[in-house]
Protein backbone atom coordinates (compact mmCIF):
# COMPACT_ATOMS: atom_id res chain seq x y z
CA UNK A 1 0.00 0.00 0.00
CA UNK A 2 1.08 3.72 -0.38
CA UNK A 3 0.33 6.41 1.90
CA UNK A 4 1.29 10.01 2.57
CA UNK A 5 1.49 12.12 5.19
CA UNK A 6 0.90 15.61 5.17
CA UNK A 7 0.81 16.40 9.28
CA UNK A 8 0.17 20.05 8.72
CA UNK A 9 -3.05 21.76 7.92
CA UNK A 10 -2.08 25.03 7.77
CA UNK A 11 0.82 26.69 8.13
CA UNK A 12 1.44 30.13 8.48
CA UNK A 13 4.57 32.31 8.21
CA UNK A 14 5.89 35.79 7.57
CA UNK A 15 7.03 37.31 3.93
CA UNK A 16 10.75 36.75 3.87
CA UNK A 17 10.97 33.76 6.66
CA UNK A 18 11.82 30.06 5.59
CA UNK A 19 9.34 27.68 5.07
CA UNK A 20 9.65 23.99 5.19
CA UNK A 21 6.24 21.81 4.08
CA UNK A 22 6.33 18.28 5.02
CA UNK A 23 6.01 15.22 3.74
CA UNK A 24 6.26 11.66 4.54
CA UNK A 25 5.76 9.09 3.01
CA UNK A 26 4.64 4.65 2.57
CA UNK A 27 5.89 2.63 -0.13
CA UNK A 28 7.47 -0.35 -0.06
CA UNK A 29 9.32 -0.07 -3.86
CA UNK A 30 10.47 2.40 -5.52
CA UNK A 31 9.35 5.60 -5.02
CA UNK A 32 8.44 8.45 -7.42
CA UNK A 33 7.56 11.83 -5.44
CA UNK A 34 5.67 15.17 -6.47
CA UNK A 35 4.39 18.10 -4.98
CA UNK A 36 1.24 19.82 -6.77
CA UNK A 37 0.16 23.23 -5.98
CA UNK A 38 -3.56 24.78 -5.91
CA UNK A 39 -3.77 28.36 -6.19
CA UNK A 40 -7.03 30.18 -5.56
CA UNK A 41 -9.51 29.48 -8.16
CA UNK A 42 -7.30 27.82 -10.24
CA UNK A 43 -6.41 23.87 -10.95
CA UNK A 44 -4.02 21.60 -9.32
CA UNK A 45 -0.63 21.87 -11.14
CA UNK A 46 2.43 19.97 -10.97
CA UNK A 47 5.22 22.39 -8.97
CA UNK A 48 8.15 19.76 -8.98
CA UNK A 49 9.28 16.29 -9.03
CA UNK A 50 12.38 14.88 -7.25
CA UNK A 51 13.81 13.41 -10.47
CA UNK A 52 14.18 16.86 -11.76
CA UNK A 53 16.07 17.82 -8.95
CA UNK A 54 15.17 21.61 -9.83
CA UNK A 55 13.90 24.36 -8.12
CA UNK A 56 11.08 25.63 -9.15
CA UNK A 57 9.37 29.09 -8.19
CA UNK A 58 12.43 28.94 -5.75
CA UNK A 59 10.77 26.00 -3.87
CA UNK A 60 12.75 22.86 -3.60
CA UNK A 61 12.21 19.32 -2.19
CA UNK A 62 15.00 16.40 -1.49
CA UNK A 63 14.14 12.73 -1.37
CA UNK A 64 14.85 10.97 1.59
CA UNK A 65 14.75 7.38 1.85
CA UNK A 66 16.22 6.81 5.10
CA UNK A 67 13.30 9.04 6.79
CA UNK A 68 10.80 8.60 4.02
CA UNK A 69 10.18 12.24 3.20
CA UNK A 70 10.03 14.70 0.67
CA UNK A 71 9.83 18.18 2.69
CA UNK A 72 9.14 21.32 0.51
CA UNK A 73 11.49 23.86 1.38
CA UNK A 74 12.17 27.50 0.18
CA UNK A 75 14.13 30.08 2.18
CA UNK A 76 12.15 33.49 1.69
CA UNK A 77 8.30 33.45 1.63
CA UNK A 78 6.56 35.17 -0.89
CA UNK A 79 2.53 36.67 -0.77
CA UNK A 80 2.22 35.00 -3.78
CA UNK A 81 3.61 31.75 -2.36
CA UNK A 82 0.01 31.48 -0.46
CA UNK A 83 -1.36 27.70 -1.56
CA UNK A 84 -2.57 24.71 -0.85
CA UNK A 85 0.12 21.94 -1.21
CA UNK A 86 -0.47 18.61 -1.57
CA UNK A 87 2.33 15.73 -1.26
CA UNK A 88 1.51 12.40 -4.25
CA UNK A 89 3.69 9.44 -4.84
CA UNK A 90 3.67 6.61 -7.27
CA UNK A 91 5.59 3.90 -7.98
CA UNK A 92 8.74 3.93 -10.24
CA UNK A 93 8.13 2.60 -14.19
CA UNK A 94 4.77 4.54 -15.62
CA UNK A 95 2.37 2.07 -14.37
CA UNK A 96 1.15 3.01 -11.17
CA UNK A 97 -1.27 5.26 -9.72
CA UNK A 98 -0.74 8.60 -7.97
CA UNK A 99 -1.48 8.97 -4.62
CA UNK A 100 -1.75 12.54 -2.58
CA UNK A 101 -1.56 13.77 1.06
CA UNK A 102 -4.49 15.58 2.52
CA UNK A 103 -2.47 18.69 1.99
CA UNK A 104 -1.43 21.57 3.71
CA UNK A 105 -2.48 25.69 3.11
CA UNK A 106 0.61 27.80 3.51
CA UNK A 107 -0.24 31.41 4.47
CA UNK A 108 1.97 34.07 3.95
CA UNK A 109 1.53 36.85 6.12
CA UNK A 110 2.35 40.73 4.92
CA UNK B 1 -5.91 22.19 -27.12
CA UNK B 2 -6.92 23.90 -24.22
CA UNK B 3 -6.12 21.20 -21.31
CA UNK B 4 -8.30 18.68 -19.59
CA UNK B 5 -12.00 19.95 -20.31
CA UNK B 6 -14.67 18.31 -17.46
CA UNK B 7 -18.17 18.85 -17.80
CA UNK B 8 -20.78 20.22 -16.37
CA UNK B 9 -19.05 22.28 -13.99
CA UNK B 10 -21.35 21.90 -10.98
CA UNK B 11 -24.32 19.38 -11.01
CA UNK B 12 -27.29 19.46 -8.28
CA UNK B 13 -29.37 16.52 -8.00
CA UNK B 14 -31.73 15.14 -5.69
CA UNK B 15 -30.81 11.89 -3.58
CA UNK B 16 -31.14 8.74 -5.61
CA UNK B 17 -30.55 10.11 -9.11
CA UNK B 18 -27.92 8.87 -11.09
CA UNK B 19 -25.32 10.98 -12.54
CA UNK B 20 -22.96 11.28 -15.00
CA UNK B 21 -19.72 13.34 -15.50
CA UNK B 22 -17.29 13.81 -18.98
CA UNK B 23 -13.84 14.15 -19.01
CA UNK B 24 -11.84 15.20 -21.95
CA UNK B 25 -7.89 14.68 -21.91
CA UNK B 26 -5.30 16.48 -23.84
CA UNK B 27 -5.38 14.98 -27.04
CA UNK B 28 -2.05 12.93 -26.81
CA UNK B 29 -2.70 11.68 -23.46
CA UNK B 30 -3.05 8.10 -22.84
CA UNK B 31 -3.80 8.18 -19.42
CA UNK B 32 -6.49 8.98 -17.63
CA UNK B 33 -7.44 9.37 -13.88
CA UNK B 34 -10.22 10.34 -11.98
CA UNK B 35 -9.93 11.20 -8.14
CA UNK B 36 -12.60 12.51 -6.05
CA UNK B 37 -12.04 15.80 -3.13
CA UNK B 38 -14.16 16.65 -0.47
CA UNK B 39 -13.28 19.58 1.91
CA UNK B 40 -10.26 19.89 3.73
CA UNK B 41 -8.86 16.51 1.94
CA UNK B 42 -6.53 15.74 -0.66
CA UNK B 43 -7.60 14.07 -3.76
CA UNK B 44 -8.60 10.67 -3.45
CA UNK B 45 -7.71 7.95 -6.05
CA UNK B 46 -11.25 6.36 -7.75
CA UNK B 47 -9.66 4.76 -10.82
CA UNK B 48 -7.54 5.12 -13.86
CA UNK B 49 -6.79 3.99 -17.96
CA UNK B 50 -4.27 3.34 -20.21
CA UNK B 51 -5.72 3.46 -23.36
CA UNK B 52 -9.86 2.17 -22.92
CA UNK B 53 -8.34 -0.20 -20.21
CA UNK B 54 -9.57 0.52 -17.06
CA UNK B 55 -6.03 -0.39 -15.22
CA UNK B 56 -7.04 0.00 -11.34
CA UNK B 57 -9.93 0.60 -9.32
CA UNK B 58 -10.50 2.00 -5.56
CA UNK B 59 -11.69 -0.42 -3.15
CA UNK B 60 -13.40 2.75 -1.90
CA UNK B 61 -15.48 2.89 -4.81
CA UNK B 62 -18.86 1.17 -4.38
CA UNK B 63 -20.70 -0.56 -7.50
CA UNK B 64 -22.56 2.55 -7.68
CA UNK B 65 -19.88 3.96 -9.48
CA UNK B 66 -18.64 3.02 -12.62
CA UNK B 67 -16.06 4.77 -15.21
CA UNK B 68 -15.55 4.07 -19.12
CA UNK B 69 -13.27 5.50 -21.75
CA UNK B 70 -14.49 3.21 -24.41
CA UNK B 71 -12.24 4.59 -27.07
CA UNK B 72 -9.28 5.78 -25.53
CA UNK B 73 -10.03 9.03 -25.73
CA UNK B 74 -12.82 10.55 -23.41
CA UNK B 75 -14.09 9.28 -20.04
CA UNK B 76 -17.28 9.36 -18.15
CA UNK B 77 -17.66 8.44 -14.47
CA UNK B 78 -21.23 7.52 -13.50
CA UNK B 79 -22.79 7.45 -10.05
CA UNK B 80 -26.24 5.52 -9.85
CA UNK B 81 -28.42 6.31 -6.59
CA UNK B 82 -26.35 9.16 -5.44
CA UNK B 83 -26.34 9.96 -1.84
CA UNK B 84 -25.54 12.65 0.10
CA UNK B 85 -21.97 11.10 0.62
CA UNK B 86 -21.20 11.88 -2.72
CA UNK B 87 -20.93 15.34 -2.87
CA UNK B 88 -17.88 16.37 -3.88
CA UNK B 89 -15.21 17.26 -6.33
CA UNK B 90 -14.79 15.24 -9.35
CA UNK B 91 -11.53 15.56 -10.43
CA UNK B 92 -10.35 14.21 -13.94
CA UNK B 93 -6.63 14.63 -14.86
CA UNK B 94 -4.40 12.70 -17.96
CA UNK B 95 -0.80 12.15 -18.30
CA UNK B 96 1.15 10.88 -21.41
CA UNK B 97 2.75 7.36 -20.70
CA UNK B 98 5.50 5.96 -23.17
CA UNK B 99 7.46 3.22 -21.95
CA UNK B 100 10.46 4.56 -20.46
CA UNK B 101 9.40 8.16 -20.48
CA UNK B 102 9.97 9.94 -17.35
CA UNK B 103 6.60 12.23 -17.56
CA UNK B 104 4.15 9.13 -17.20
CA UNK B 105 2.74 9.95 -13.54
CA UNK B 106 2.87 14.04 -14.29
CA UNK B 107 -0.78 14.88 -14.03
CA UNK B 108 -2.52 17.13 -15.57
CA UNK B 109 -5.91 18.44 -13.89
CA UNK B 110 -9.03 19.55 -15.18
CA UNK B 111 -11.25 21.86 -13.66
CA UNK B 112 -13.30 19.63 -11.73
CA UNK B 113 -17.28 18.94 -11.45
CA UNK B 114 -19.02 19.47 -8.38
CA UNK B 115 -21.46 17.17 -7.27
CA UNK B 116 -24.03 18.65 -4.74
CA UNK B 117 -26.67 15.76 -3.58
CA UNK B 118 -29.74 17.22 -1.94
Amino acid sequence: AQRVTQPEKLLSVFKGAPVELKCNYSYSGSPELFWYVQYSRQRLQLLLRHISRESIKGFTADLNKGETSFHLKKPFAQEEDSAMYYCALSGAGGYQKVTFGTGTKLQVIP
Amino acid sequence: DTGVSQDPRHKITKRGQNVTFRCDPISEHNRLYWYRQTLGQGPEFLTYFQNEAQLEKSRLLSDRFSAERPKGSFSTLEIQRTEQGDSAMYLCASSSQRQGASGANVLTFGAGSRLTVL
